[in-house]
């Protein structure tokens, strides 16, 4: 089983709107953390936020939140009024005790003006 | 702002041959990681490093592979033969506390 699934291989979002992106993970471990990084095109890996499993509260930084359901096993990225700047690729990972992480195959956001 | 920085920025080398890929990690930072991500695929983890010895390791990195921290500063990653689908971007991190920070990475080829 996939231990981070994305099954949104592009999305698309009008400037100034909202748009969410998927994530959903599979983990035995009751301790974990979900992050989500942004690839431009560039190629460098950007860190965004961070959700440890015993936070009660949802991670905001910014434009960025994470809508965690702990029993669904998701950890959706919320972008609030996207921006131009904001098209790159985001991908959502997940570290395990031990700190091994695992990675999704990632989604295209595109921002169209 | 402390950034990671990563050499060389691009390396071609034959197959069969040794490359060593360096990384100096924001000081302060205690773990370290090398990943990798094949051209258009996704991020794929390679090893975690703190307090000098690899804490945890993937699949991928097998007996071709070895990190060093050789002084207080370098952080190394060896691929002692390289073979055709070594090819990759290469990516350092370190981290104080969750996220880490990402380098530029170091695009490798092998021929």
């Amino acid at each position: 089983a996939q231990k981070i699934t994305q099954t949104q291989p592009g999305m698309f979002v009008q400037e100034k709107e909202a748009v969410t992106l998927d994530c959903t993970y599979d983990t035995s471990d009751p301790s974990y953390g979900l992050f989500w990084y942004k690839q431009p095109s560039s190629g460098e890996m950007i860190f965004l936020i961070y959700q440890g499993s015993y936070d009660q509260q949802n991670a905001t930084e910014g434009r960025y939140s994470l809508n965690f359901q702990k029993a669904r096993k998701s950890a959706n990225l919320v972008i609030s009024a996207s921006q131009l700047g904001d098209s790159a690729m985001y991908f959502c990972a997940m570290r395990e005790t031990g700190n091994q992480f695992y990675f999704g195959t990632g989604t295209s956001l595109t921002v169209i003006p | 702002e402390p950034e990671v920085t990563q050499t060389p920025s691009h390396q071609v080398t034959q197959m069969g041959q040794e490359v060593i890929l360096r990384c100096v990690p924001i000081s302060n930072h205690l773990y370290f990681y090398w990943y990798r991500q094949i051209l258009g695929q996704k991020v794929e983890f390679l090893v975690s490093f703190y307090n000098n010895e690899i804490s945890e390791k993937s699949e991928i990195f097998d007996d071709q592979f070895s990190v060093e921290r050789p002084d207080g500063s370098n952080f190394t990653l060896k691929i002692r033969s390289t073979k055709l689908e070594d090819s990759a971007m290469y990516f350092c991190a370190s981290s104080s506390a969750p996220g880490g920070y990402f380098g530029p990475g170091t695009r490798l080829l092998v021929l």
